[in-house]
Order: structure tokens, then C-alpha cells, then sequence
């Protein structure tokens, strides 16, 4: 197994309150990923890293943020929850270009 | 517009035979594609990968075929087990940049 936890893996939380998810990897890879699986979609990426403090914006960025303060730790954060985040989000580790990445087990979000 | 479909949203296949999942993209630049596979509240497991200069890989059970031109790429599982019972999704990325995912196809093995 891929050295990658998620926490938490289950949230349910109001709309309309900040919500931060966590990713810890122990592999010392460089990039990491936040995606959302939503039926119909599969994996959509929502931010991803290329080491500390070095993020950029994916498909489906808006009404998230990341940071990255280690290499170890990705956070992505919800600043205000709404209905439509409601979903499965996967964290992902890779290596380096041409080289498969690793996922967490998730965890499922939802918003009511 | 989907750049990576998967035009199957579900098959079934008897155990032993053989199960076959397609995957279509419309970004010539792909150059690298994945198979994952999926069970029920999991993360996505690395499956098989190759690469725009083979048309073809093999791993145990599990081959990927590549045809560039059609801008195809199947994976095929012989003998299919009833433990291959999952959601397969295809990925694509074009010169180590992010993947692209599509929205998976379910197989169901029968046992």
C-alpha cells in the first residue's frame, strides 16, 4: 500500500461552514492531487501540487483551496460548504511525469 | 466535452471468459494512458499503464491494447474472476501533465 491517509474519511457538515480535508503521504513523492468522483464523472481534479508551496488549479477549482506547507501534507479546504460539493473527494501521490499515481481510500463528503 | 469516454457504463461477463473495456479520447496529444480499478469505498488501485510508442503491454491477466489512430485503447481481462468485480477507469496525459479521467465502466463478473 501507498503510504497516503485521509482524514477524515466521513463528514457530513451544514452549508455555508469551512470545511479542510487532509492528506498525509509518508512517500516523499512530489506531486500531489485532490480529485472528486461524482457519478457520470469519474475522477475530476480539483487542485493538484508540485512540491511545497507550489499549487495550481484543476477542472474543478472553484469553491476550493489547497495548501501545502510539507511535502508530506496537502490540505484542501471548502471555505463555505454548499449542496453541490457533496461528494467523494480522492487524494493522489505521483513520483514524477510519466509515472502512475498512487490514491487514498477518500472520504465522503456531504453537505446538507 | 469529455476528452477520455467511456462509452460503457456497465458489463456483465461470465467467470472464465473473457471481459473487454474500451476506452476512446479525443486529445491527440495523449501520449500515456492507465487503467485503474475501483471497489466499493476505496481509493482507485493502479491496474496496467502504457505508453504512445507500444500498442500493446501485458501484465498476468490484464493486457491494454493501444490503436493510435482510432484513438483507442481497450483493456482486456482473461479468465475474467468474479474478484475482477469492480469499476474500471481509464486515464490519459499528454506529456507528464495531469491525468484525465473517464467516467468508468462496472464490471460484474458472474460467478
Amino acid at each position: 500500500d501507498a503510504g497516503i491517509t485521509q482524514s477524515p474519511r466521513h463528514k457530513v457538515t451544514e452549508t455555508g461552514t469551512p470545511v479542510t480535508l487532509r492528506c498525509h503521504q509518508t512517500e516523499n513523492h512530489r506531486y500531489m492531487y485532490w480529485y472528486r468522483q461524482d457519478p457520470g464523472h469519474g475522477l475530476r481534479l480539483i487542485h493538484y501540487s508540485y512540491g511545497v508551496k507550489d499549487t495550481d488549479k484543476g477542472e474543478v477549482s472553484d469553491g476550493y483551496s489547497v495548501s501545502r506547507s510539507k511535502t508530506e501534507d496537502f490540505l484542501l479546504t471548502l471555505e463555505s460548504a454548499t449542496s453541490s460539493q457533496t461528494s467523494v473527494y480522492f487524494c493522489a501521490i505521483k513520483q514524477g511525469s510519466g509515472t502512475e499515481a498512487f490514491f487514498g481510500q477518500g472520504t465522503r463528503l456531504t453537505v446538507v | 466535452d469529455q476528452q477520455v469516454k467511456q462509452n460503457s457504463p456497465s458489463l456483465s461477463v461470465q467467470e472464465g471468459r473473457i471481459s473487454i473495456l474500451n476506452c476512446d479520447y479525443t486529445n491527440s496529444m495523449f501520449d500515456y494512458f492507465l487503467w485503474y480499478k475501483k471497489y466499493p469505498a476505496e481509493g482507485p488501485t493502479f491496474l496496467i499503464s502504457i505508453s504512445s510508442i507500444k500498442d500493446k503491454n501485458e501484465d498476468g491477466r490484464f493486457t491494454v491494447f493501444l490503436n493510435k489512430s482510432a484513438k483507442h485503447l481497450s483493456l482486456h481481462i482473461v479468465p475474467s474472476q468474479p474478484g475482477d468485480s469492480a469499476v474500471y477507469f481509464c486515464a490519459a496525459s499528454a506529456r507528464g501533465q495531469n491525468f484525465v479521467f473517464g467516467p468508468g465502466t462496472r464490471l460484474s463478473v458472474l460467478p
